[in-house]
């Protein structure tokens, strides 16, 4: 069975850092791009970024919103995907959900984690 | 960006109703188009990608239809278990986008 579970969540000020993790289990993580998304409160899905497998050069893309203070990694060793937040804002406050795509990336996404919540406050 | 519109933004419907959600998006997407469903305080949940290709375990009362700009999630015959929100989102370029929403409620 697939399964991805999100860590890390919490409270956090503004200008602060943060990493959530994504520990998945149930298929060979290695093989799939991990996608993050995340839901601002009472709002709609945001994609945040993904990053491919490593056979299609293990890159990353991003909205612009985040570019330049969000990075993603993995660990396949793990079966970890992860999402570094720096220079958080209040704007960044929201639940942040990981999800498996295909090994290219950019594409659907199929399973889902249950999130993990991020707030940003002073 | 492309943009993405759904509509209506919520309904009203009983069960066994036929429902029908639509989402247009600002330009062609070549089809890469998907839909999700979310539950209050819940995960999303995927359901159709590549427009109408249905993801594994989901009922076959869901479907997706269209091409272009113009897209149609349809459930045949509303289930107790469907009201939820439901959001289309295309992959054709990033950033991916997704529309607003449509909250499915009980008549």
């Amino acid at each position: 069975e697939v399964q991805l579970v999100e860590s890390g969540g919490g409270l956090v000020q503004p200008g602060r850092s943060l990493r959530l993790s994504c520990t998945a289990s149930g298929f060979t993580f290695g093989d799939y791009a991990m996608n993050w998304f995340r839901q601002a409160p009472g709002k709609g899905l945001e994609w945040v970024g993904f990053i491919r497998s490593k056979a299609y050069g293990g890159t990353t893309e991003y909205v612009a919103s985040v570019k330049g203070r969000f990075s993603i990694s993995r660990d396949d060793s793990k079966s970890i995907a992860y999402l570094q937040m720096n220079s958080l804002k209040t704007e960044d406050t929201a639940v942040y959900f990981c999800t498996r795509g295909s090994p290219r990336g950019g594409s659907s996404v199929d399973y889902w984690g249950q999130g993990t919540l991020v707030t940003v406050s002073s | 960006d492309i943009q993405m519109t759904q509509s209506p933004s919520s309904l009203s419907a009983s069960v066994g109703d036929r429902v029908t959600i639509t989402c247009r998006a600002s330009q062609d997407i070549n089809d890469y188009l998907a839909w999700f469903q979310q539950k209050p305080g819940k995960a999303p949940k995927s359901l159709i990608y590549d427009t109408s290709s249905l993801q594994s375990g989901v009922p076959s009362r869901f479907s997706g239809s269209g091409s272009g700009t113009d897209f149609t999630l349809t459930i045949s015959s509303l289930q107790p278990e469907d009201f939820a929100t439901y959001y289309c989102q295309q992959y054709n370029r990033y950033p991916l986008t997704f529309g607003g929403g449509t909250k499915v409620e009980i008549k």
